[in-house]
């Protein structure tokens, strides 16, 4: 089956710094998704990413998808603490025969703290 | 908005005990999902359906079961709970099955097997 390779695992990190963090997949995708959990809430979606190289910004967050079209980053610039959750990457990726799964993988997760 | 309403967020059980994990949806969403959350693993797909009485398996489906007889509400069964069960449990909804189509997640139920 598909991998996602998410990393960091974790983060802490002060107030105002800037955030970044990478997930790599086993096979291409062609749609990455980064969400976002706060605490004792579900994930929620914070950015789609569809095309090979390109780059989107939601606020403060900034996606990129990888020209490889199988890694994808996020970053989160002049951190606050509202920003303290778990980030996940996730896609469909595709089989070998290019068409999609048709269901989420999802990578392992990045733990971000922010101190005030 | 999307909502996605789990009705359980806490719950505790014994091993063997037989346990249902409801979820609801009120968008007319076709396909539904359950995941479950561990630490360092991220979410991975127990089942899906994507039609009433439709299920198919996901990657972890062992030890669990899933009933979809009305289009909004989807359930997770687990037959005889272990202590390798307990986790957070995450059900999601989506209107297309397509990967590019996004999931609406519920706040989650945490169980406990003891």
């Amino acid at each position: 089956g598909q991998q996602l390779n998410q990393s960091p695992q974790s983060m802490f990190i002060q107030e105002g710094e800037d955030v970044s963090m990478n997930c790599t997949s086993s096979s291409i995708f062609n749609t990455w998704l980064w969400y976002k959990q706060d605490p004792g809430e579900g994930p929620v979606l914070l950015i789609a990413l569809y095309k090979a190289g390109e780059l989107t910004s939601n606020g403060r967050l900034t996606a990129q998808f990888g020209i490889t079209r199988k890694d994808s980053f996020l970053n989160i610039s002049a951190s606050i603490p509202s920003d303290v959750g778990i980030y996940f990457c996730a896609g469909p990726g595709l089989n070998a025969g290019g068409t999609s799964y048709g269901k989420l993988t999802f990578g392992q997760g990045t733990i971000l703290t922010v101190h005030p | 908005d999307v909502k996605v309403t789990q009705s359980s967020r806490y719950l505790v059980k014994r091993t063997g005990e037989k346990v249902f994990l409801e979820c609801v949806q009120d968008m007319d969403h076709e396909n539904m999902f359950w995941y479950r959350q561990d630490p360092g693993l991220g979410l991975r797909l127990i089942y899906f359906s994507y039609d009433v009485k439709m299920k198919e398996k996901g990657d972890i489906p062992e030890g669990y079961s899933v009933s979809r007889e009305k289009k909004e509400r989807f359930s997770l069964i687990l037959e005889s709970a272990s202590t390798n069960q307990t986790s957070m449990y995450l059900c999601a909804s989506a209107l297309g099955l397509s990967g590019a189509n996004v999931l609406t997640f519920g706040a989650g139920s945490r169980l406990t097997v003891l």
